[in-house]
């Protein structure tokens, strides 16, 4: 079945560490995106990438950083200039072909220790 | 620059009342919009959408939403609530062409009880 798997499901990081996140989808979409979700505030876009080799800032971008080596993933790493790592972060894809119709994966819960 | 507010943080309705969450848009441009649904410890799912055909959207789960230029507005609605509804909703709007990116609104929880 086609989709998107985030993993892990839990992870917990020391202070002062990096943590990278995985995202990987067998749908063929083009576009891929991070958001982070904190409780009353919504979702947050971290990065998105439209394409292999490409992607662009979204509104909190700062203390995260992503690659695009391949179209099936996009994984987020959560430096420690990341002040306030402790979110849901969900990963999601997309086609041009039907505009804002993302697919989420089932998300991380990082929590700093 | 496009936004939405979703009037509501949490919302309690009685299994087999009405649903009704709350959704108004900003946007520049005529906007497609969304709304989405999140069990608990999960990613979201698209419940439906309006991209500029019917105003009158229908989507799964017996939820539909009516978009309303005049007052900005996309709410959903669905008319018995079942306790299986309980989640959170979440409008977002985006831009016409292209891959542009999803803005969502703060959520919804709603809560249904016996």
């Amino acid at each position: 079945d086609g989709g998107i798997t985030q993993s892990p499901k839990y992870l917990f990081r020391k202070e002062g560490q990096n943590v990278t996140l995985s995202c990987e989808q067998n749908l063929n979409h083009d576009a891929m995106y991070w958001y982070r979700q904190d409780p009353g505030q919504g979702l947050r876009l971290i990065y998105y990438s439209q394409i292999v080799n490409d992607f662009q800032k979204g509104d909190i971008a700062e203390g995260y950083s992503v690659s695009r080596e391949k179209k099936e993933s996009f994984p987020l790493t959560v430096t420690s200039a990341q002040k306030n790592p402790t979110a849901f972060y969900l990963c999601a894809s997309s086609t041009g072909q039907r505009i804002g119709e993302a697919f989420f994966g089932q998300g991380t819960r990082l929590t700093v220790v | 620059a496009q936004s939405v507010t979703q009037l509501g943080s949490h919302v309690s309705v009685s299994e087999g009342a009405l649903v009704l969450l709350r959704c108004n848009y900003s946007s520049s441009v005529p906007p497609y919009l969304f709304w989405y649904v999140q069990y608990p410890n999960q990613g979201l799912q698209l419940l439906l959408k309006y991209t500029s055909a019917a105003t009158l959207v229908k989507g799964i789960n017996g939820f539909e939403a009516e978009f309303k230029k005049s007052e900005t507005s996309f709410h959903l609605t669905k008319p018995s609530a079942h306790m299986s509804d309980a989640a959170e909703y979440f409008c977002a709007v985006t831009l016409s062409g292209g891959y542009n990116k999803l803005i969502f609104g703060a959520g919804t929880r709603l809560a249904v009880h016996p």
